[in-house]
């Protein structure tokens, strides 16, 4: 089955820095990939998804990239602010985007 | 995106009982599922709640642990049944949504601790 991986644990950024975290995943067959933030008490908040026929996808300081052939995909934050502190999650399915595997999470902290 | 709504939010329980988690959404949804997610660990699906039809459990989760009801398109129930401090977790209700039912959308979930 799909294993996703990601790093890492825990990031801490100075207010205004960027933020990258990474996964990867070992299904070749797989084609979506969504980021969540779950901040605490609460449950996971879609924040960007790709597709495997798009190299990059971007929404104001948030972007993420997928490199298909080393299986790899990436969320970049830019302009951290403190309220992008949160827990994130990367996953990845083949067909659906309900049928999900998720990697372990981050912990982001951004400090003023 | 729908509104999912999901209670109790959290609650506090004794070994051996069991909880009733309930999810409503505020439109009618075709995929509807469960997630659980112990404490500061990542997201498993436990099972796809089909409605008019007894539910689709993943690996490691049996019916008889956690019986699910899928009433109608907008409502659903999990029940965690006998429990123990091991079943301490995050449950979460889910659906389906987007232009083609490929995004995954949460509840809030409900914190259970069981002591």
């Amino acid at each position: 089955g799909e294993n996703v991986e990601q790093h890492p644990s825990t990031l801490s950024v100075q207010e205004g820095d960027s933020a990258v975290i990474k996964c990867t995943y070992s299904d070749s067959a797989s084609n979506y990939f969504p980021w969540y933030k779950q901040e605490l008490g609460k449950g996971p908040q879609l924040i960007i998804d790709i597709r495997s026929n798009v190299g990059e996808k971007k929404d104001q300081r948030i972007a993420v990239t997928l490199n298909k052939t080393a299986k790899h995909f990436s969320l970049h934050i830019t302009e951290t602010q403190p309220e992008d502190s949160a827990v994130y999650f990367c996953a990845a399915s083949r067909d659906s985007g309900y049928a999900l595997n998720f990697g372990k999470g981050t912990s982001l902290l951004v400090t003023p | 995106s729908a509104v999912i709504s999901q209670k109790p939010s959290r609650d506090i329980c004794q070994r051996g009982t069991s909880l009733t988690i309930q999810c409503q959404v505020d439109s009618q949804v075709t995929m509807m599922f469960w997630y659980r997610q112990q404490p500061g660990q990542s997201l498993t699906l436990i099972a796809t709640a089909n409605q008019g039809s007894e539910a689709t459990y993943e690996s490691g989760f049996v019916i008889d642990k956690f019986p699910i009801s899928r009433p109608n398109l907008t409502f659903s129930t999990l029940t965690v049944s006998n429990m123990s401090p091991e079943d301490s977790s995050i449950y979460l209700c889910s659906v389906a949504g987007g232009e083609a039912n490929e995004k995954l959308f949460f509840g809030s979930g409900t914190q259970l601790s069981v002591l």
